[in-house]
């Protein structure tokens, strides 16, 4: 499987943007990128995924590099209820339906 | 609220015991995957099942097992429990497309002692 590379840690004030970084520099033509997140003591929640173009929707935006080796996961105006461990996934296609995890990014809001 | 419902939320046994945790999807997704979160390893994948068959398989260990009944709720059984299998279990589900988002439950606890 291809790999992805996050911080283990970011820090945020609340109100402010926050741009989540991930590195796939092995990925293929065909995965798609997700971002998932975990809030403490909860089951992972989808965020957002995209193939080659940007993506929004109402919880966030992903950038995609043009050559797709790198992603970022844009939060807006981060709240104190965006503090979650982040996880950036990268999906084969067809090969396999699982969500391979990696350690993701811990984000700390500061009120 | 995810839509899909785990039972039980907690379960303490001991070594050498078998325990079933269940998992029901969200209404219309035909298929359901199981993961299992420990401290050392992280989020894993397990098993995953679409309408009642087996689709894929991940780190699953033999003296685990899993079904889908005709209802398509789920049913992971752990068997010969060790204390390494203390570990949270998510149970997520979908319509079975690998591009489209899983949802999960909030997770069954198991405790080892």
């Amino acid at each position: 499987d291809a790999k992805t590379t996050q911080p283990n840690s970011m820090e945020s004030n609340e109100e402010e943007p926050v741009h989540l970084p991930c590195n796939h520099s092995t990925i293929s033509g065909t995965d798609y990128i997700h971002w998932y997140r975990q809030l403490p003591s909860q089951g992972p929640e989808y965020v957002i995924h995209g193939l080659t173009s940007n993506v929004n929707n109402r919880m966030a935006s992903l950038a995609i590099a043009e050559d797709r080796k790198s992603s970022t996961l844009i939060l807006h105006r981060a709240t104190l209820r965006d503090a979650a461990v982040y996880y950036c996934i990268l999906n084969l296609e067809g090969s396999n339906y699982k969500l391979t995890f990696g350690k993701g990014t811990l984000l700390t809001v500061n009120p | 609220d995810s839509g899909v419902t785990q039972t039980p939320k907690h379960l303490i046994t001991a070594t050498g015991q078998r325990v079933t945790l269940r998992c029901s999807p969200r209404s219309g997704d035909l298929s359901v995957y199981w993961y299992q979160q420990s401290l050392d390893q992280g989020l894993q994948f397990l098993i995953q099942y679409y309408n009642g068959e087996e689709r894929a398989k991940g780190n699953i260990l033999e003296r685990f097992s899993a079904q889908q009944f005709p209802d398509l709720h789920s049913e992971l059984n752990l068997s010969s429990l060790e204390l390494g299998d203390s570990a949270l279990y998510f149970c997520a589900s979908n319509s079975g497309s690998p591009y489209n988002e899983q949802f999960f439950g909030p997770g069954t606890r198991l405790t080892v002692l």
